[in-house]
């Protein structure tokens, strides 16, 4: 069972250039989320999908776009990366329940030059 | 300013003794509260929550207790293995456990 999986595992950007980064969950979860840590801290919320079809704005949104592909797919792009968007990001799904935790991908380690 | 808060960036114990990872959060509004645990190249995983009408929630060698009135949640792991090594994230949130904001982390070393 693999869970949630992200790709790449590594990327470097220069400033300006864009990329998209992709997450699958096979574990039938209604929900989706993506999140950043950068060195030294916690995880901060981009954005977030309740459900198919819908998508949300979290703590730190600018400067990304997502797109809920289907149940299983959730999608980040930077359009114009920044050095500032340097970070390991984390794709993460749960159920549509009540306090249903987190269930993380093993992330995407980004450095824009 | 940070709602969720783990004043100590490190912890070091013997193998076999008590670890006690703090954790202490501003909003009144949080109603549920989770540890997290990441090694390493990987992602975080879920170890153990409890919500705010609980005081205490445990499941083998980890309990979470819960001072609702001092904003305040701990995690005791007893005893301590090596592979407990980690870095530990306190989270709350609201309705949506998905939503949820971190707190900066602990990393605990046991040593054997």
């Amino acid at each position: 069972n693999a869970g949630v999986t992200q790709t790449p595992k590594f990327q470097v950007l220069k400033t300006g250039q864009s990329m998209t980064l992709q997450c699958a969950q096979d574990m039938n979860h209604n929900s989706m989320y993506w999140y950043r840590q950068d060195p030294g801290m916690g995880l901060r919320l981009i954005y977030y999908s309740a459900s198919e079809g819908t998508t949300d704005k979290g703590e730190v949104p600018n400067g990304y776009n997502v797109s809920r592909l289907n149940k299983r797919e959730f999608s980040l792009r930077l359009e114009s990366a920044a050095p500032s968007q340097t970070s390991v990001y984390f794709c993460a799904s749960s159920t549509r329940d009540y306090n249903s935790p987190l269930h993380f991908g093993n992330g995407t380690r980004l450095t824009v030059t | 300013d940070q709602q969720v808060k783990q004043n100590s960036p490190s912890l070091s114990v013997q193998e076999g003794r008590i670890s006690i990872l703090n954790c202490d959060y501003t909003n009144s509004m949080f109603d549920y509260f989770l540890w997290y645990k990441k090694y390493p190249a990987e992602g975080p995983t879920f170890l153990i929550s409890i919500s705010s009408i609980k005081d205490k929630n445990e499941d083998g060698r980890f309990t979470v207790f819960l001072n609702k009135s001092a904003k305040h949640l701990s995690l005791h792991i007893v005893p301590s293995q090596p592979g407990d090594s980690a870095v530990y994230f306190c989270a709350a949130s609201g309705a949506n456990a998905g939503k949820s904001t971190f707190g900066d982390g602990t990393t605990l070393t046991v040593k054997p």
